[in-house]
């Protein structure tokens, strides 16, 4: 089993300020996704990364893949209320990180 | 559909009796998962098909637990003699890509509770 370590467990954090989200492993994947889960809600699609190195970015999120493809991260600027959720990572062999959740306070 | 679907949104069972969950996945998607969720962690996987085989069912739980997709669309998980540790989110997932290598789409859940 590939297991996901995603910290921290829990942020709470003023609108605007900036935060950083791991996700880390011991094994390799050929891809990693990251998603945003509110209460009583499936978990939505952020972004899928594929190549070692990679960077997206998707408005003020950003996320890099390793370049080992062992480990990710999420970075937000100027975080806002609407960015609250239960952060997930999840790799390509059906395996999900235990998550992190994020409370902005206005 | 435009998303994929799960009913009921909400199930209470008693301590013992059987129930069923449905899921219908974006029409074309032919991966399916279900993933059982506790409250604040991230989805702990179930099962998995590939059109109606299926692949992987190495995460359910118990033998009460047994999941169907016999057209390749609909699927049904069913939790036989439920349990009070059988309480939690059931969510059901699909994927265009075999194995869902470039990300799910989730249905809403289904929250079980038994008392």
């Amino acid at each position: 089993t590939q297991l996901l370590e995603q910290s921290p467990q829990f942020l709470s954090i003023q609108e605007g300020e900036n935060l950083t989200v791991y996700c880390n492993s011991s094994s390799v994947f050929s891809s990693l996704q990251w998603y945003r889960q509110e209460p009583g809600e499936g978990p939505v699609l952020l972004v899928t990364v594929v190549t070692g190195g990679e960077v997206k970015k998707l408005k003020r999120l950003t996320f890099q893949f390793g370049d080992a493809r062992k480990d990710s991260s999420l970075h937000i600027t100027a975080a806002q209320p609407g960015d609250t959720g239960l952060y997930l990572c999840a790799g390509n062999k059906l395996v999900f990180g235990a998550g992190t959740i994020l409370r902005v306070k206005s | 559909g435009a998303g994929v679907s799960q009913s009921p949104r909400y199930k209470v069972a008693k301590r013992g009796q059987d129930v069923a969950l449905r899921c219908d996945p974006i029409s074309g998607h032919v991966s399916l998962f279900w993933y059982q969720q506790a409250l604040g962690q991230g989805p702990e996987f179930l099962t998995y098909f590939q059109n109606e085989a299926q692949l992987d069912k190495s995460g359910l739980p118990s033998d009460r637990f047994f999941a169907e997709r016999p057209e390749g669309s609909v699927s049904t998980l069913k939790i036989q003699r439920t349990q009070q540790e059988d309480s939690a989110v059931y969510l059901c997932a699909s994927s265009f890509s075999l194995g869902g290598n470039y990300g799910y789409t989730f249905g809403s859940g289904t929250r079980l509770t038994v008392v």
